[in-house]
């Protein structure tokens, strides 16, 4: 079964880093890319960026470049996402994804939810 | 940027009727769009992908259609859990790839 299992809810003070996770199971880590998504509370959907676990090659939007990270360790079916130093304005549910074809995504983690506060 | 619209923002449909919700692009996607469904408190959900590929798993009810600018997904008898808000998404030219704002569908 594939499943994509992200790391727990986090607080933060603005400033501070955070690395947040997604570990795949069921299927070949390396053979699939794995996208991050944002959702700010109420509302939309906003794609963040892609990585391809097997070559680590990564993709960024425009919107998220500069602003976070995203890395994977396939010795271990990880995928993650980082700031170095948070803002308010992060404050959302962060969802890992598997792609099944390019822009499609099948398998979605439970989330991460982030909240940055003084 | 590929803007994606999807209308109406909310519609209002009785359990057992058909749901139709429009989504359209600022340009051409050719059939590289795919719908999503979100619960509350829930990841999204894959509904259909190629404009009109359902998913592994999801119900006959569920069908997309369209291509280039104007796509739709329609519910054609609508169950109790299919309230929900769908995203739609285009993915030509990958990446990036863009969401709509959603449309919620609300028990009437």
């Amino acid at each position: 079964e594939v499943q994509l299992v992200q790391s727990g809810a986090e607080v933060k003070k603005p400033g501070e880093s955070l690395k947040i996770s997604c570990k795949g199971s069921g299927y070949s880590f390396t053979s699939y890319w794995i996208g991050w998504v944002r959702q700010m509370p109420g509302k939309g959907l906003e794609w963040m960026g892609i990585i391809y676990p097997g070559d680590s090659d990564t993709r960024y939007s425009p919107s998220f470049q500069g602003q976070v990270t995203i890395s994977a360790d396939k010795s271990i079916s990880t995928a993650y996402l980082q700031w170095s130093s948070l803002k308010a304005s992060d404050t959302a549910m962060y969802y890992c994804a598997r792609l099944i074809t390019p822009g499609v995504y099948d398998y979605w983690g439970q989330g991460t939810l982030v909240t940055v506060s003084s | 940027e590929i803007v994606m619209t999807q209308s109406p923002a909310t519609l209002s449909v009785s359990p057992g009727e058909r749901a139709t919700l429009s989504c359209r692009a600022s340009q051409s996607v050719s059939s590289n769009l795919a719908w999503y469904q979100q619960k509350p408190g829930q990841a999204p959900r894959l509904l259909i992908y190629g404009a009109s590929t359902r998913a592994t798993g999801i119900p006959a009810r569920f069908s997309g259609s369209g291509s280039g600018t104007e796509f739709t997904l329609t519910i054609s008898s609508l169950q109790s859990e299919d309230f929900a808000v769908y995203y739609c998404q285009q993915y030509n030219n990958w990446p990036p790839e863009t969401f709509g704002q959603g449309t919620k569908l609300e028990i009437k």
